[in-house]
């Protein structure tokens, strides 16, 4: 399994600041996922981060306000940009690994709360 | 477009019994099917992972069953304790896109 680690674990923001996510693994993968959890929600994927290219994003979501870097196989970062209290959510990072490559592995989420 | 439905999306159940959590998805077409929990503001830990070709998995007192010609998945849980109380999540896989259900919110009764 791979073993994913986030931080911040969780923060509270102010309207219309950005706040960067951290996501390390302790393997090397091709690709790693974002996610956002809305309260009371499942998971809406928002994009998944190539190393060496610019990510792709889901429907709904764009990289002026969700940017993503992926400077190497087991890092990438999440930053949400200009915040409201609309993107208060748990922000997940998940890899593929396994056997067959596709096992679906999460860290442990930032809780943001934006006031 | 795939839907994935989890059926109920609450359970109470007492300490000791055995429950059934179900999970139905409308594109039969999938690489695998997912299961997961999450506890209260966590993560989510996997389960178990069934590739398309197989019919079931098991692990300790979990043990999963996939229908892919009908789109159904279930969770059975074995002798539940307290703590397994959490919300359990199905999640299919198909193109590298995963798609999640609503999840069932199971609480256990000491």
């Amino acid at each position: 399994s791979a073993v994913i680690s986030q931080k911040p674990s969780r923060d509270i923001c102010q309207r219309g600041t950005s706040l960067t996510i951290q996501c390390q693994v302790d393997s090397q993968v091709t690709m790693m996922f974002w996610y956002r959890q809305q309260p009371g929600q499942s998971l809406t994927l928002i994009a998944t981060a190539n190393q060496g290219s610019e990510a792709t994003y889901e429907s709904g979501f764009v990289i002026d306000k969700f940017p993503i870097s992926r400077p190497n196989l087991t890092f990438s970062t999440l930053t949400v940009s200009n915040m409201s209290p609309e993107d208060s959510s748990i922000y997940l990072c998940s890899v593929e690994f396994g056997f067959e490559g596709n096992e679906q592995f999460f860290g442990p989420g930032t809780r943001l709360t934006v006031l | 477009k795939q839907e994935v439905t989890q059926i109920p999306a609450a359970l109470s159940v007492p300490e000791g019994e055995n429950l059934v959590l179900n999970c139905s998805f409308t594109d039969s077409a999938i690489y695998n099917l997912q299961w997961f929990r999450q506890d209260p503001g966590k993560g989510l830990t996997s389960l178990l992972l069934i590739q398309s070709s197989q019919r079931e998995q098991t692990s300790g007192r979990l043990n999963a069953s996939l229908d892919k010609s009908s789109g159904r998945s279930t969770l059975y849980i074995a002798a539940s304790q307290p703590g397994d109380s959490a919300t359990y999540l199905c999640a299919v896989n198909r193109d590298d896109k995963i798609i999640f259900g609503k999840g069932t919110r199971l609480h256990i009764l000491p």
